[in-house]
Protein backbone atom coordinates (compact mmCIF):
# COMPACT_ATOMS: atom_id res chain seq x y z
CA UNK A 1 0.00 0.00 0.00
CA UNK A 2 1.15 3.41 -0.79
CA UNK A 3 2.12 5.01 2.22
CA UNK A 4 1.53 8.95 3.22
CA UNK A 5 3.77 11.28 5.46
CA UNK A 6 2.77 13.85 7.11
CA UNK A 7 3.39 16.75 10.10
CA UNK A 8 2.48 15.65 13.17
CA UNK A 9 1.70 18.64 14.39
CA UNK A 10 1.20 22.34 13.16
CA UNK A 11 0.07 25.86 14.34
CA UNK A 12 -2.01 28.98 13.25
CA UNK A 13 -4.05 31.72 14.22
CA UNK A 14 -7.34 32.71 13.30
CA UNK A 15 -7.10 34.07 9.47
CA UNK A 16 -4.41 32.81 8.66
CA UNK A 17 -3.77 30.45 5.51
CA UNK A 18 -2.94 27.03 6.79
CA UNK A 19 -0.89 24.91 4.13
CA UNK A 20 -0.67 20.96 5.36
CA UNK A 21 1.56 18.89 2.62
CA UNK A 22 1.75 15.06 2.51
CA UNK A 23 4.43 13.17 0.86
CA UNK A 24 3.25 9.86 -1.30
CA UNK A 25 6.70 8.72 -2.73
CA UNK A 26 5.42 5.14 -4.02
CA UNK A 27 1.95 6.21 -5.28
CA UNK A 28 0.79 4.40 -8.24
CA UNK A 29 -0.57 5.23 -10.96
CA UNK A 30 -4.48 4.54 -10.45
CA UNK A 31 -4.44 5.97 -7.15
CA UNK A 32 -6.17 8.94 -5.70
CA UNK A 33 -5.66 11.65 -3.46
CA UNK A 34 -8.11 12.33 -0.06
CA UNK A 35 -7.98 14.35 2.96
CA UNK A 36 -10.38 13.77 6.00
CA UNK A 37 -11.00 15.83 8.63
CA UNK A 38 -11.58 14.74 12.72
CA UNK A 39 -12.59 16.37 15.71
CA UNK A 40 -12.42 14.84 19.03
CA UNK A 41 -14.86 12.93 19.36
CA UNK A 42 -16.19 12.23 16.18
CA UNK A 43 -15.57 10.25 13.16
CA UNK A 44 -13.59 11.74 10.17
CA UNK A 45 -15.61 13.66 7.61
CA UNK A 46 -14.04 13.98 4.36
CA UNK A 47 -12.35 17.15 2.80
CA UNK A 48 -11.58 16.97 -0.34
CA UNK A 49 -10.28 14.34 -2.93
CA UNK A 50 -8.53 14.52 -6.59
CA UNK A 51 -5.82 12.77 -9.22
CA UNK A 52 -3.68 15.88 -10.35
CA UNK A 53 -3.58 19.31 -10.75
CA UNK A 54 -5.44 21.61 -8.16
CA UNK A 55 -9.06 21.00 -7.45
CA UNK A 56 -11.39 23.03 -4.90
CA UNK A 57 -14.54 23.14 -3.23
CA UNK A 58 -16.15 25.17 -0.68
CA UNK A 59 -13.89 24.22 2.31
CA UNK A 60 -10.37 23.35 0.76
CA UNK A 61 -7.89 23.43 -1.94
CA UNK A 62 -5.98 20.35 -2.94
CA UNK A 63 -2.93 20.91 -4.49
CA UNK A 64 -1.16 18.29 -6.56
CA UNK A 65 2.12 18.80 -8.50
CA UNK A 66 3.08 16.91 -11.87
CA UNK A 67 4.68 13.94 -10.36
CA UNK A 68 1.87 13.67 -7.94
CA UNK A 69 4.65 12.26 -5.22
CA UNK A 70 3.27 14.82 -2.95
CA UNK A 71 -0.04 16.82 -2.07
CA UNK A 72 -0.94 20.24 0.03
CA UNK A 73 -4.31 20.91 1.81
CA UNK A 74 -5.06 24.36 1.62
CA UNK A 75 -7.24 26.19 4.06
CA UNK A 76 -8.22 29.53 3.92
CA UNK A 77 -8.52 32.21 6.54
CA UNK A 78 -8.56 29.34 8.95
CA UNK A 79 -10.89 30.10 12.22
CA UNK A 80 -10.97 28.06 15.54
CA UNK A 81 -13.54 25.41 14.71
CA UNK A 82 -10.90 24.70 12.20
CA UNK A 83 -8.58 23.05 14.90
CA UNK A 84 -8.95 19.47 14.47
CA UNK A 85 -6.49 16.28 12.92
CA UNK A 86 -6.03 16.51 9.59
CA UNK A 87 -5.72 12.65 7.19
CA UNK A 88 -4.22 12.45 3.94
CA UNK A 89 -4.90 8.82 2.08
CA UNK A 90 -3.57 7.25 -1.03
CA UNK A 91 -6.15 4.81 -3.24
CA UNK A 92 -4.64 1.70 -3.31
CA UNK A 93 -3.57 1.25 -6.23
CA UNK A 94 -4.38 -2.84 -6.17
CA UNK A 95 -7.27 -2.28 -6.63
CA UNK A 96 -8.54 -4.20 -2.88
CA UNK A 97 -10.19 -0.53 -1.98
CA UNK A 98 -8.55 -1.03 1.85
CA UNK A 99 -9.45 2.78 2.85
CA UNK A 100 -6.05 3.08 5.50
CA UNK A 101 -5.40 6.21 7.68
CA UNK A 102 -1.62 7.46 8.63
CA UNK A 103 -1.49 9.35 12.00
CA UNK A 104 -2.60 12.57 10.89
CA UNK A 105 -1.51 16.80 10.98
CA UNK A 106 -2.84 17.78 14.13
CA UNK A 107 -3.73 21.02 13.40
CA UNK A 108 -4.15 23.89 16.70
CA UNK A 109 -5.59 27.08 15.41
CA UNK A 110 -5.01 30.26 18.05
CA UNK A 111 -7.07 33.34 18.40
CA UNK B 1 -31.76 10.49 6.40
CA UNK B 2 -29.76 8.72 9.19
CA UNK B 3 -26.48 7.43 7.61
CA UNK B 4 -24.23 5.60 9.39
CA UNK B 5 -25.41 4.20 12.51
CA UNK B 6 -23.24 2.51 15.22
CA UNK B 7 -24.82 0.16 18.03
CA UNK B 8 -23.64 0.80 21.12
CA UNK B 9 -22.16 4.04 21.78
CA UNK B 10 -20.54 3.10 24.82
CA UNK B 11 -19.84 -0.47 26.25
CA UNK B 12 -18.17 -2.09 29.37
CA UNK B 13 -17.16 -6.04 29.06
CA UNK B 14 -15.00 -7.77 31.28
CA UNK B 15 -11.84 -9.59 29.76
CA UNK B 16 -12.75 -13.13 27.89
CA UNK B 17 -16.43 -11.54 27.28
CA UNK B 18 -17.41 -11.59 23.75
CA UNK B 19 -19.47 -8.96 22.07
CA UNK B 20 -20.74 -7.52 18.76
CA UNK B 21 -20.75 -4.14 17.54
CA UNK B 22 -23.61 -3.44 14.73
CA UNK B 23 -22.87 -0.84 12.25
CA UNK B 24 -25.88 0.00 9.48
CA UNK B 25 -26.23 2.46 6.60
CA UNK B 26 -29.03 3.39 4.86
CA UNK B 27 -26.87 4.90 1.77
CA UNK B 28 -26.97 1.57 -0.48
CA UNK B 29 -23.12 1.63 0.00
CA UNK B 30 -20.91 -1.77 -0.92
CA UNK B 31 -18.07 -0.77 1.02
CA UNK B 32 -17.87 -0.87 4.45
CA UNK B 33 -14.93 -0.71 6.95
CA UNK B 34 -14.48 -0.99 11.03
CA UNK B 35 -11.36 0.89 12.69
CA UNK B 36 -10.12 1.88 15.93
CA UNK B 37 -8.98 4.52 17.28
CA UNK B 38 -6.77 4.57 20.26
CA UNK B 39 -5.62 7.34 22.64
CA UNK B 40 -3.84 10.62 20.38
CA UNK B 41 -3.49 7.99 17.38
CA UNK B 42 -4.62 8.05 13.83
CA UNK B 43 -7.68 5.32 12.71
CA UNK B 44 -6.05 1.77 12.36
CA UNK B 45 -8.43 -0.75 9.93
CA UNK B 46 -9.54 -4.17 11.15
CA UNK B 47 -11.71 -5.35 8.75
CA UNK B 48 -13.42 -4.45 5.54
CA UNK B 49 -15.77 -5.49 3.04
CA UNK B 50 -16.35 -4.76 -0.24
CA UNK B 51 -19.63 -5.94 -1.09
CA UNK B 52 -22.14 -8.25 0.83
CA UNK B 53 -20.94 -11.75 1.73
CA UNK B 54 -17.45 -10.35 1.22
CA UNK B 55 -14.74 -9.99 4.01
CA UNK B 56 -11.31 -9.11 3.85
CA UNK B 57 -8.88 -8.61 6.62
CA UNK B 58 -6.78 -4.65 7.23
CA UNK B 59 -4.16 -4.12 9.06
CA UNK B 60 -4.75 -4.96 12.48
CA UNK B 61 -7.76 -8.41 12.51
CA UNK B 62 -6.44 -10.87 15.29
CA UNK B 63 -8.69 -11.01 17.92
CA UNK B 64 -11.64 -9.72 15.73
CA UNK B 65 -14.24 -11.29 13.26
CA UNK B 66 -16.89 -9.77 11.10
CA UNK B 67 -19.73 -10.56 8.51
CA UNK B 68 -21.75 -9.26 6.21
CA UNK B 69 -25.09 -11.01 5.70
CA UNK B 70 -26.73 -7.62 4.94
CA UNK B 71 -25.51 -4.65 2.57
CA UNK B 72 -26.62 -2.71 4.70
CA UNK B 73 -24.99 -4.07 8.42
CA UNK B 74 -21.48 -5.04 9.09
CA UNK B 75 -20.84 -6.65 12.33
CA UNK B 76 -17.71 -6.58 14.19
CA UNK B 77 -17.25 -9.25 17.02
CA UNK B 78 -14.54 -9.88 19.68
CA UNK B 79 -14.67 -13.32 20.81
CA UNK B 80 -13.18 -12.81 23.77
CA UNK B 81 -12.42 -9.22 24.62
CA UNK B 82 -8.73 -7.83 26.19
CA UNK B 83 -7.80 -4.91 27.81
CA UNK B 84 -6.25 -4.24 24.50
CA UNK B 85 -9.21 -3.96 22.51
CA UNK B 86 -10.26 -0.89 24.76
CA UNK B 87 -10.48 1.74 22.03
CA UNK B 88 -13.21 4.01 20.01
CA UNK B 89 -14.52 1.94 17.28
CA UNK B 90 -15.67 3.53 13.99
CA UNK B 91 -17.50 2.06 11.21
CA UNK B 92 -17.86 3.43 8.12
CA UNK B 93 -19.20 2.70 4.08
CA UNK B 94 -18.98 4.21 0.81
CA UNK B 95 -20.17 3.84 -2.65
CA UNK B 96 -16.54 2.13 -3.58
CA UNK B 97 -15.84 3.41 -7.03
CA UNK B 98 -16.09 6.94 -8.74
CA UNK B 99 -14.21 8.74 -11.22
CA UNK B 100 -11.30 8.89 -8.84
CA UNK B 101 -11.34 5.16 -7.13
CA UNK B 102 -12.73 4.85 -3.91
CA UNK B 103 -15.50 7.52 -3.31
CA UNK B 104 -16.13 9.48 0.07
CA UNK B 105 -16.52 7.41 2.83
CA UNK B 106 -18.93 8.33 5.82
CA UNK B 107 -18.24 7.51 9.21
CA UNK B 108 -20.66 6.80 12.38
CA UNK B 109 -20.41 8.20 15.79
CA UNK B 110 -18.29 5.71 17.26
CA UNK B 111 -17.96 3.26 19.94
CA UNK B 112 -16.36 3.65 22.77
CA UNK B 113 -15.40 0.46 24.18
CA UNK B 114 -13.45 -0.21 27.86
CA UNK B 115 -12.38 -3.70 28.43
CA UNK B 116 -11.80 -4.48 32.54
Amino acid sequence: LAKTTQPISMDSYEGQEVNITCSHNNIATNDYITWYQQFPSQGPRFIIQGYKTKVTNEVASLFIPADRKSSTLSLPRVSLSDTAVYYCLVGDGTGRRALTFGSGTRLQVQP
Amino acid sequence: NAGVTQTPKFRVLKTGQSMTLLCAQDMNHEYMYWYRQDPGMGLRLIHYSVGEGTTAKGEVPDGYNVSRLKKQNFLLGLESAAPSQTSVYFCASSFGTGRYGATEAFFGQGTRLTVV
